[in-house]
């Protein structure tokens, strides 16, 4: 199972939005609902900002927002504040028994 | 609040053993499953292995099985990875997660411990 493309990088300036692309296959991003991403900054445990492709787990800003169109999953951080420079990753469940779950290549996001 | 605290990385030998542990606490531990996800160095995530709520079940990347062995005992609320034949690209941090569903599996994790390093060096 290859790992889902993401851009190796994104930036926006404080206040603006800046989006995330996720692209998988019609076999597990376009298939499922189970997207997820992850917040990950340097030296961090990931934290868990949108499940099931569009839902934000209790205490996630309502500044990041998620969606998908056909086999790419969207992640937008609107407003972007100086503590959401961070590297993001998007995950699909795959439904295949031996590699349920592929995450993807992961986005670094710079607030200039 | 949810815990998970890894325990047990250090520096191993190619081909020699190590036991990572995952004390878990805050919620109840005998009802969810629990993932272990790795990152090397500078890369991404890696999904490695499941254990289901129960025990009774377990699935593990095509790159750790036959190899990697993962446990829990609900009693002491601790998730175990053996891993043995170790490797050099093994050496990662490594994470341990929960998974959101009660006695189901989503394959996704609202909840990650702080990671644990191995590194596999001669």
């Amino acid at each position: 199972q290859s790992a889902l493309t993401q851009p190796p990088s994104a930036s926006g300036s404080p206040g603006q939005s800046v989006t995330i692309s996720c692209t998988g296959t019609s076999s597990d991003v376009g298939f499922y609902k189970y997207v997820s991403w992850y917040q990950q900054h340097p030296g961090k445990a990931p934290k868990l900002i949108i499940s099931e492709v569009n839902k934000r787990p209790s205490g996630v800003p309502d500044r990041f927002s998620g969606s998908k169109s056909g086999n790419t999953a969207s992640l937008t951080v609107s407003g972007l504040q100086a503590e959401d420079e961070a590297e993001y990753y998007c995950s699909s469940y795959t439904g295949v028994h031996n590699s349920p779950v592929v995450f993807g290549t992961g986005t670094w996001v710079t607030v200039l | 609040q949810v815990h998970l605290v890894e325990s047990g990385g250090g520096v191993v030998q190619p081909g020699g053993s190590l036991r990572l542990s995952c004390e878990a606490s805050g919620f109840s531990v005998s009802s969810y499953g629990i993932h272990w996800v790795r990152q090397a160095p500078g890369k991404g995530l890696e999904w490695v292995a499941l254990i289901s709520y129960d025990g009774s079940n377990q699935n593990y990347a095509d790159s750790v099985r036959g190899r990697f062995t993962v446990s829990r005992d609900n009693s002491k609320k601790t998730l175990y990875l053996q891993m043995n034949s170790v490797r050099r690209e093994d050496t990662a941090v490594y994470f341990c997660a929960k998974d959101v569903g009660y006695n189901y599996n989503y394959y996704y994790f609202d909840y990650w411990g702080q990671g644990t390093l191995v590194t596999v060096s001669s």
